[in-house]
C-alpha cells in the first residue's frame, strides 16, 4: 500500500501567522484527503484535493482559511492560514489505496500544531 | 448525515483479557468500513478494512465483524497485551470516498 511523508511532525506558531504543511506519497494517487483532529475529537475532513482542479471543501471550511494546493499526482500542501489558538489541532493527509480486493484508506503521520 | 458512535469512550483491562469494541453507524448505504489504531499525538494505522458485502475480517488477534443491515461492527482483539493500549477508531466510506469517523475507544491494557 502507498506511504505517505508529512511534514512537519509538529511545530509552535504565533497567532496570526501561517503554516503549510507537506504530503508526499510514494505512488501516484488520484484524490488526497485532509482532516483536522482538535483535542479529545475525532477526525474531520477540510476538504478533498484532485490534481489539477480546485479543491473540494466541506462545510465550515473555506479556501481562504485552509487553502490547498495538489500540483501532481504525488503531493499536496495543506497551509493554515492567520492562525488562532483555535486552529492548535492535528492535521493529517490521506489517501485511497488499493488492499486486496477492496480500497482503503492510508494516512499520513499527522502534523501537530500549537498556536501561541 | 452519516453518524458513526463508539462504545464505550474508554476501556480498561488487565492484559491477557479479550477486547471487545463495539461501532454503530446511522446509514447503511456505506462502501466499506475500516478500524484505525491512533498512538497520543499521532497518526492512524489501519488494522482492518472489511467491504461492505463481508461479513467479517480477521488479522492475527484482531477479529472484525460488520453487520450492515444494522449498523454495527465489532472489533475483537484476543488476550490483550500492554502494547494494544491506544484510541481505536471506526471510520465508514461512502460512495464519494469520503469517511466518517467515530469518536473512539480508548483502551489501557495494564500489566
Amino acid at each position: 500500500s502507498a506511504v505517505i511523508s508529512q511534514k512537519p511532525s509538529r511545530d509552535i506558531c504565533q497567532r496570526g501567522t501561517s503554516l503549510t504543511i507537506q504530503c508526499q506519497v510514494d505512488s501516484q494517487v488520484t484524490m488526497m484527503f485532509w482532516y483536522r483532529q482538535q483535542p479529545g475529537q475525532s477526525l474531520t475532513l477540510i476538504a478533498t484535493a484532485n490534481q489539477g482542479s480546485e479543491a473540494t471543501y466541506e462545510s465550515g471550511f473555506v479556501i481562504d482559511k485552509f487553502p490547498i494546493s495538489r500540483p501532481n499526482l504525488t503531493f499536496s500542501t495543506l497551509t493554515v492560514s492567520n492562525m488562532s489558538p483555535e486552529d492548535s489541532s492535528i492535521y493529517l493527509c490521506s489517501v485511497e489505496v488499493p488492499e486486496a480486493f477492496n480500497y482503503g484508506y492510508t494516512f499520513g503521520s499527522g502534523t501537530r500544531l500549537t498556536v501561541v | 448525515k452519516q453518524e458513526v458512535t463508539q462504545i464505550p469512550a474508554a476501556l480498561s483491562v488487565p492484559e491477557g483479557e479479550n477486547l471487545v469494541l463495539n461501532c454503530s453507524f446511522t446509514d447503511s448505504a456505506i462502501y466499506n468500513l475500516q478500524w484505525f489504531r491512533q498512538d497520543p499525538g499521532k497518526g492512524l494505522t489501519s488494522l482492518l478494512l472489511i467491504q461492505s458485502s463481508q461479513r467479517e475480517q480477521t488479522s492475527g488477534r484482531l477479529n472484525a465483524s460488520l453487520d450492515k443491515s444494522s449498523g454495527r461492527s465489532t472489533l475483537y482483539i484476543a488476550a490483550s497485551q500492554p502494547g494494544d493500549s491506544a484510541t481505536y477508531l471506526c471510520a465508514v466510506s461512502r460512495y464519494d470516498y469520503k469517511l466518517s469517523f467515530g469518536a473512539g475507544t480508548t483502551v489501557t491494557v495494564r500489566a
